[in-house]
């Protein structure tokens, strides 16, 4: 069974670099068929798809956001991670990591979520 | 401002069958798979439903999912308290070459 869990500073400075890591375990990242994504959620609001990684370094990014976006994957670790440059209140979420399996069956695995707050 | 639409909110009576509609265009909803999410409060979002009317392992066949042109429905029947919760809508947009998802919807058991 696979699991992800995601880990990281909860309070970020506005104009700051948000960072997080989610961790793979109970299966591997390198898959053909597997996606590596963030999602966020800000307070009382819906979902935002971030961006998605495979495992040869592919990546999709959301256009809103991919001038601050970068996501990595470590193959040797078993994780994938998500960095966000020039954060404002905006950021301000619950990040999510998942796994998105392709073709076609959506995200069926998520991490626990972490709020991530900018303030000074 | 969510690229796919929902109705913020849904209600009905336990054993009540209720539907929630998810409305988008060709590039999105029309073009490609609809996915539902389920996320009970304070928890992460879980997959109900995959290429649009699939079901994952675990998920109870009192729910369905339908597509028909540019718009999607997540059907629940036999409503029970353990099923309120707010539903997302999912899509690939081929415009934006990226998912997207509906504003989500906050269902009630009365």
């Amino acid at each position: 069974q696979v699991q992800l869990q995601e880990s990281g500073p909860g309070l970020v400075k506005p104009s700051g670099t948000l960072s997080l890591i989610c961790t793979v375990s109970g299966g591997s990242v390198s898959h053909d068929n597997y996606y590596w994504s963030w999602i966020r959620q800000p307070p009382g609001k819906g979902l935002e798809w971030i961006g998605s990684i495979h495992y040869n370094g592919s990546t999709d990014y959301n256009t809103s956001l991919k001038r601050r976006l970068t996501i990595s994957i470590d193959t040797s670790k078993n994780k994938f991670s998500l960095k966000v440059t020039s954060v404002t209140s905006a950021d301000a979420a619950v990040y999510y990591c998942a796994r998105d399996v392709n073709p076609g069956s959506g995200f069926d695995c998520w991490g626990q979520g972490t709020l991530v707050t900018v303030s000074s | 401002q969510s690229v796919l639409t929902q109705p913020p909110s849904a209600s009905g009576t336990p054993g009540q069958r209720v539907t929630i509609s998810c409305s988008g265009n060709s590039s999105n909803i029309g073009n490609n798979y609809v996915y539902w999410y389920q996320q009970l409060p304070g928890t992460a979002p879980k997959l109900l439903m995959y290429r649009n009317n699939q079901r994952p392992s675990g998920i109870p066949d009192r729910f369905s999912g339908s597509k028909s042109g540019t718009s999607a429905s997540l059907a629940i029947s036999g409503l029970r308290s353990e099923d309120e919760a707010d539903y997302y809508c999912s899509a690939w947009d081929d415009s934006l070459s990226g998912r997207v998802f509906g504003g989500g919807t906050k269902l009630t058991v009365l």
